[in-house]
C-alpha cells in the first residue's frame, strides 16, 4: 500500500540513466523467477520472468539476468523514466505443482527528474 | 475487462470484530491466493486454493480463514484471533499448471483499532 516503500533499500537514479535492481534468492532448486513492479497504493504488476534454464531474457526496456551459481537475479531498466518509480520485487518458484511464489522484500526505485 | 477486484479499498474495524475481505476474478483462473504486506517486508502467503472447494494454509495462516465455493471468488476472513491484523491485503490468481505468473488485485488496506 502507500507505506510499502518504508524501510526498503532505495535506488535513486536520474531520469534517462539505466537502473539495475538486484535480488538474492534462497533456493537453488527454484526453477522460475519473476520481477514485479508495485506502484504506491496498488497491487504488484508483472514485468518479466525467466526460467532456470536461461541466464538472460529481454523485454521492452527491461532485461533480467540470472546467475544460478551465486543465486542472484538482476533487473535492468534502460533509460529510466519517472513512471518507473515504484517498488520492485523478485519472486521465485520453489518448484513442484503448487505454484507457490516466495517474494523478496523489494527495492524502492526513485527516479529524479 | 478481465481482472481481479478487491473491495473495499480501505476498511476500518474495531478490535475483536471479524472482517471479511472480498476477492473476485473473471480470468477463469483455477488458483487463487491471499497475501499480507507490511512496510519493509515482502509479500507473505496467508492461504491459497488450487481448485474449488479446496485450500491450503500458507506461511502465516493463524487468525485467518478462507472459503472457495466458487471458482471466481476467494473471500478472506480476518478473525479476532489475528494478533496484528492491520496491513495491506493482496489477492492474486493464476492458471494452474502451465504458468507461475500471478495476477494481483488492487489490494485492501485494513486498519483495526
Amino acid at each position: 500500500g502507500e507505506s510499502v516503500g518504508l524501510h526498503l533499500p532505495t535506488l535513486s537514479v536520474q531520469e534517462g540513466d539505466n537502473s539495475i535492481i538486484n535480488c538474492a534468492y534462497s533456493n537453488s532448486a527454484s526453477d522460475y523467477f519473476i520481477w514485479y513492479k508495485q506502484e504506491s497504493g496498488k497491487g504488484p504488476q508483472f514485468i518479466i520472468d525467466i526460467r532456470s534454464n536461461m541466464d538472460k531474457r529481454q523485454g521492452q526496456r527491461v532485461t533480467v539476468l540470472l546467475n544460478k551459481t551465486v543465486k542472484h537475479l538482476s533487473l535492468q531498466i534502460a533509460a529510466t523514466q519517472p513512471g518507473d518509480s515504484a517498488v520492485y520485487f523478485c519472486a521465485e518458484n520453489y518448484g513442484g505443482a503448487t505454484n507457490k511464489l516466495i517474494f523478496g522484500t523489494g527495492t524502492l526505485l526513485a527516479v529524479q527528474p | 475487462d478481465g481482472g481481479i477486484t478487491q473491495s473495499p479499498k480501505y476498511l476500518f474495524r474495531k478490535e475483536g470484530q471479524n472482517v471479511t475481505l472480498s476477492c473476485e476474478q473473471n480470468l477463469n483462473h483455477d488458483a487463487m491466493y491471499w497475501y499480507r504486506q507490511d512496510p519493509g517486508q515482502g509479500l507473505r502467503l496467508i492461504y491459497y486454493s488450487q481448485i474449488v472447494n479446496d485450500f491450503q494454509k500458507g506461511d502465516i495462516a493463524e487468525g485467518y480463514s478462507v472459503s472457495r465455493e466458487k471458482k471466481e471468488s476467494f473471500p478472506l476472513t480476518v478473525t479476532s484471533a489475528q494478533k496484528n491484523p492491520t496491513a495491506f491485503y493482496l489477492c492474486a490468481s493464476s492458471m494452474f499448471g502451465n504458468s507461475y505468473e500471478q495476477y494481483f488485485g488492487p489490494g485492501t488496506r485494513l486498519t483495526v483499532t
